[in-house]
């Protein structure tokens, strides 16, 4: 049974640039959200797709976009890179869009991005 | 206020020992806590989850105590293991009934051998 996978699994990138990130959630499952976290921090909510749809958003500006495809896979896309944005972003999967007992939150194991 | 405040950030514990970690809340309107175990180079994992009607959850050596009126919660490890040496987050939803988690600044636990 495949876990959450994502890719890549580092990245170097410089300021200004832009960077996408990909996620593939866990076999039967249909919801992905999308976290950051800062090194010593927990994971902080960035958004959430479900049916192809941006449902949740946390405090992030636009430069942060996603996209989910009819897979289920998702796309996390950040443009105009600041130094600010290294961080391991984490890919988090489940079975529907809400909290249920019988569907935990699964996470990938995320791709670190440094930014120069 | 949309906080949870985890405490120690970090915990050293000899093999054996008991090792508590604590979250502390202010919005009661959170109804969903679960915990969450982080190895290095890894995502977190859930580790055990309770519900606000629940005073007390237990799996194998993990236990989570909930105290509503002081809107705490702390996961208890008993018989603590080299293995469980890791990083812990406590988490709540910030919307009721979604997975937007608001998660606490961690704590790094070290079992000693």
């Amino acid at each position: 049974d495949a876990g959450v996978t994502q890719s890549p699994t580092h990245l170097i990138k410089t300021r200004g640039q832009q960077v996408t990130l990909r996620c593939s959630p866990k076999s039967g499952h249909d919801t992905v959200s999308w976290y950051q976290q800062a090194l010593g921090q927990g994971p902080q909510f960035i958004f959430q797709y479900y049916e192809e749809e941006e449902r949740q958003r946390g405090n992030f500006p636009d430069r942060f976009s996603g996209h989910q495809f009819p897979n289920y896979s998702s796309e996390l896309n950040v443009n105009a890179l600041l130094l600010g944005d290294s961080a391991l972003y984490l890919c988090a999967s489940s079975l529907g869009h809400r909290q249920s007992l019988n569907s935990p939150l699964h996470f990938g194991n995320g791709t670190r991005l440094t930014v120069t | 206020q949309q906080q949870v405040k985890q405490s120690p950030q970090s915990l050293i514990v000899q093999k054996g020992g008991i090792s508590i970690i604590n979250c502390a809340y202010e919005n009661t309107a959170f109804d969903y806590f679960p915990w969450y175990q982080q190895f290095p180079g890894k995502g977190p994992a859930l580790l055990i989850a309770i519900r606000p009607d629940v005073s007390e959850k237990k799996e194998g050596r993990f236990t989570i105590s909930f105290n509503k009126s002081a809107k705490q919660f702390s996961l208890h490890i008993m018989d603590s293991q080299p293995g469980d040496s890791a990083t812990y987050f406590c988490a709540a939803p910030t919307t009721s009934g979604t997975y937007k988690y608001i998660f606490g600044t961690g704590t790094r636990l070290k079992v000693l051998a």
